[in-house]
């Protein structure tokens, strides 16, 4: 069975401009979470999402955002990006979305802001 | 909100060791203590997990203990392995609350052989 894959895996982009990452969680999986991962603050949890629904958001301004397809692919948006967004950004899925299911992490993506 | 802090940050053991990490947290209401192995260039991967309904879990060489009432849990590796050199994550978070788990910041573990 395929992991969560997570596209692009690097990604540089200028201060000011606008960025999108894609998740494909593993077949069957209906619920994803985002996460930012920074070597000064650690993981953070930004949203998850079920059935193209956010159940949940985290402590992120309002310049990042993110949806869910039907068919459970998940994408985030990061909009007038500051340096401060460099970070490793995780994607994870799980059957459903309880913690009864084990979450699955992708390999996330480096985004690198100049 | 809740806050995990999780210590030492780095733990450097010779093969054949024990190793322990520690976590502490804010919120009582928290009722799933996960532990997380990310190597490098790698995702987390959960290795065990606790309940608070269970004081303690054991698989193989990992064990995870939990103390409610002082609000901490911990990891406890034995017969320590250079595979087992990785960053390893504890978090906190509320069953039905969804998947927003709250990290500590994590603890750099190196095995030498």
């Amino acid at each position: 069975k395929a992991g969560v894959t997570q596209t692009p895996r690097y990604l540089i982009k200028t201060r000011g401009q606008q960025v999108t990452l894609s998740c494909s969680p593993i077949s069957g999986h209906r619920s994803v979470s985002w996460y930012q991962q920074t070597p000064g603050q650690g993981l953070q949890f930004l949203f998850e999402y079920f059935s193209e629904t956010q159940r949940n958001k985290g402590n992120f301004p309002g310049r990042f955002s993110g949806r869910q397809f039907s068919n459970s692919r998940s994408e985030m948006n990061v909009s007038t990006l500051e340096l401060g967004d460099s970070a490793l950004y995780l994607c994870a899925s799980s059957l459903l979305p309880s913690l009864y299911y084990e979450q699955y992490f992708g390999p996330g993506t480096r985004l690198t802001v100049t | 909100g809740e806050n995990v802090e999780q210590h030492p940050s780095t733990l450097s053991v010779q093969e054949g060791d024990s190793a322990v990490i520690k976590c502490t947290y804010s919120d009582s209401a928290s009722n799933y203590f996960p532990w997380y192995k990310q190597e490098l260039g790698k995702g987390p991967q959960l290795i065990i997990d606790i309940r608070s309904n269970v004081g303690e879990k054991k698989d193989q060489r990992i064990a995870v203990t939990l103390n409610k009432t002082a609000k901490h849990f911990s990891l406890h590796i034995t017969e320590t392995q250079p595979e087992d050199s990785a960053v390893y994550f504890c978090a906190a978070s509320i069953v039905d609350s969804g998947y927003a788990l709250n990290f500590g910041k994590g603890t750099s573990l190196l095995v030498t052989p």
